[in-house]
């Protein structure tokens, strides 16, 4: 399995919702990622977890809290976020060392009203 | 932290001729430089990277060329086909720890008939 899987692919949600984004690869890679990217920007880094422990906070905002479950698993649940947070949010995955590169998912495309 | 630039931000070529992407790098520390196509709604997909040791890496019809010295790297697209287009981003990284990948802000690539 060479793919890293992301659900939901769209997602709508209310300021004042509490929603997660879910991300599953099965390639063994112990690097995952958050990032996100914006209409017709380069991917900004949200999060690192490395060996399921967090390794980098960009300084995100609280509303979005990560969790690493397992070595295949990665979270971010989402709270009182605010419409310029809607955007494309990418999970990745990569050897923790000598990278191959990033593995991306499809991403989930999120939408708050 | 790194800071990688890009140039230029859009590129048009007719069918079959070829195109350069430049990029260059600003940490010596850096030593993996990825390549990505992003087609429209797309995920982030690799097509070629090349580390610090090496000076040129082909795989068909494309390349990438490093000159660690000057801090520079470039994408060599030849024989360009429609379905090349896309946004290419350049990226760099260090791989001795799963660390950040840093974007460029992207090249927009047209493939006209």
């Amino acid at each position: 399995d060479t793919e890293v899987t992301q659900t939901p692919k769209h997602l709508v949600m209310g300021m004042t919702n509490k929603k997660s984004l879910k991300c599953e690869q099965h390639m063994g890679h112990r690097a995952m990622y958050w990032y996100k990217q914006k209409a017709k920007k380069p991917p900004e880094l949200m999060f690192v977890y490395s060996y399921e422990k967090l390794s980098i906070n960009e300084s995100v905002p609280s509303r979005f809290s990560p969790e690493c479950p397992n070595s295949s698993l990665l979270n971010l649940h989402l709270h009182a976020l605010q419409p310029e947070d809607s955007a494309l949010y990418l999970c990745a995955s990569s050897q923790v060392t000598g990278s191959r590169g990033y593995t991306f998912g499809s991403g989930t495309r999120l939408t708050v009203v | 932290g790194e800071n990688v630039e890009q140039h230029p931000s859009t590129l048009s070529v007719q069918e079959g001729d070829s195109a350069v992407i430049k990029c260059t790098y600003s940490d010596s520390a850096s030593n993996y430089f990825p390549w990505y196509k992003q087609e429209l709604g797309k995920r982030p997909q690799l097509i070629i990277d090349i580390r610090s040791n090496v000076g040129e890496k082909k795989d068909q019809r494309i390349a990438v060329t490093l000159n660690k010295t000057a801090k520079h790297f470039s994408l060599h697209i030849t024989e360009t086909q429609p379905e090349d287009s896309a946004v290419y981003f350049c990226a760099a990284s260090y791989t001795g720890t799963a660390s950040k990948l840093t974007f460029g802000t992207g090249t927009r690539l047209q493939v006209t008939l």
